[in-house]
């Protein structure tokens, strides 16, 4: 069964950092590119970051580049994003997404979500 | 970046009636577009890939249509646990990686 766990969130205040990790299971995450997906309260969702299988193409929301940072540990099956310079705006449940499996065909839809976590930036 | 809209925002039904949701792309994302349920509390459902395919497990009731840049999901048959916010997104041409603002589907 395919799990992704997140960890890391919490309060902030405007203009701090703080680092989201997620944690998978159940698949061979080596192969597979990852993604973050956040949704303010009450929101829609938003696509924000993309990583590679191998960590050589990384893209980002014009909403958090320069801010973020995405990475992952293929060793450890873990995806990470560092957070910079948040803004009241960042405020959102942040979820770690797998790419969709289409029989072997990895697409970029988002097939397998984490639970989420919940990142508050506010003084 | 290509903007998705979605009509209605919201939809007032009753169990059992047919749902018809819109999607509209700016430009057009060929037939590369997906449809996704999310429930109140929970993490979205993966329900329609590349415009037209259920995914696994999505029941028959669920279908959806079209390409370029006028999409469509269909419920035939309302069931309780339809009740839901429903969300397209495009994966045509990225980053970024866009959805729409999303259609809830309320009990009427």
């Amino acid at each position: 069964e395919v799990q992704l766990m997140e960890s890391g969130g919490g309060l902030v205040q405007p203009g701090g950092s703080l680092r989201l990790s997620c944690a998978a299971s159940g698949f061979t995450f080596s192969v597979f590119g990852m993604n973050w997906v956040r949704q303010a309260p009450g929101k829609g969702l938003e696509w924000i970051s993309y990583i590679s299988p191998t960590s050589m193409t990384v893209n980002y929301a014009d909403s958090v580049k320069g801010r973020f940072s995405v990475s992952r540990d293929n060793a450890q099956n873990s995806l990470y994003l560092d957070m910079n310079s948040l803004r009241d705006e960042d405020t959102a449940v942040y979820y770690c997404v797998r790419q969709f499996d289409n029989n072997g065909h990895y697409v970029p839809y988002f097939q397998h979500w984490g639970q989420g976590a919940l990142v508050t930036v506010s003084s | 970046e290509i903007v998705l809209t979605q009509s209605p925002v919201t939809l007032s039904l009753s169990p059992g009636d047919r749902a018809t949701l819109s999607c509209r792309a700016s430009q057009s994302v060929d037939n590369y577009l997906a449809w996704y349920q999310q429930k109140p509390g929970q993490t979205p459902r993966l329900l329609i890939f590349d415009a037209t395919h259920r995914a696994t497990g999505i029941p028959a009731r669920f279908s959806a249509s079209g390409s370029g840049t006028d999409f469509t999901l269909t419920i035939s048959s309302l069931e309780p646990e339809d009740f839901a916010v429903y969300y397209c997104q495009q994966r045509s041409s990225w980053p970024p990686l866009t959805f729409g603002g999303g259609t809830k589907i309320e009990i009427k």
